[in-house]
């Protein structure tokens, strides 16, 4: 399966320090994007970047595609309270596989 | 901005029970979705629907679970003989064509007792 595993499970941090979590996976892909839940609630998406993308950026979001490692990282740059969140990897080709997920906590 | 809206919020069944979890799409979208979030695990896929016809399925959604899209607008899963295993968080998510994010609803906890 084309599973997306993130690291680490679970990130604490101060609040105005950047976050980076990376995620890994197997096969090929259209894309791979990032979404972000909140405790018990839905899925938000965050971010799409696209299999011939290395880089992209969305306010303080940075995120990087390496097809060769088959690799992406999530970078938050200047975190917030309202940052904390679980924050899950997901590859495309005709449906969405989830990772496992990496748990941030932004301490105020 | 569009949401995808799902119904109920939370639904308590009795095991055995059939229930149906309603969701309405966003109504440009093409493909559809359902997931599921057992508490404390990952997102699984269970099955996408496109052009009236289910067009992937896992090996979770079986004999025991349906969907329908009946009037072109609400998008609905049927567990026909819920078990406790299938307690969960149900997601329902809905796209366009390639290389588009998805659209999730807030989901409906389904808790079987």
């Amino acid at each position: 399966s084309q599973q997306g595993e993130e690291d680490p499970q679970a990130l604490s941090i101060q609040e105005g320090e950047n976050a980076t979590m990376n995620c890994s996976y197997k096969t090929s892909i259209n894309n791979l994007q990032w979404y972000r839940q909140n405790s018990g609630r839905g899925l938000v998406h965050l971010i799409l970047i696209r299999s011939n993308e290395r880089e992209k950026h969305s306010g303080r979001l940075r995120v990087t595609l390496d097809t060769s490692k088959k690799s992406s990282s999530l970078l938050i740059t200047a975190s917030r309270a309202a940052d904390t969140a679980s924050y899950f990897c997901a590859t495309d080709k005709e449906k969405l596989t989830f990772g496992t997920g990496t748990r941030l906590t932004i301490i105020p | 901005e569009p949401e995808v809206t799902q119904t109920p919020s939370h639904q308590v069944t009795q095991m055995g029970q059939e229930v149906i979890l309603r969701c309405v799409p966003i109504s440009n979208h093409l493909y559809f979705y359902w997931y599921r979030q057992i508490l404390g695990q990952k997102v699984e896929f269970l099955v996408s629907f496109y052009n009236n016809e289910i067009s992937e399925k896992s090996e979770i959604f079986d004999d025991q679970f349906s969907v329908e899209r009946p009037d072109g607008s609400n998008f609905t899963l049927k567990i026909r003989s819920t078990k406790l295993e299938d307690s969960a968080m149900y997601f329902c998510a809905s796209t366009r064509p390639i290389n588009y994010g998805y659209t999730f609803g807030s989901g409906t906890r389904l808790t079987v007792v």
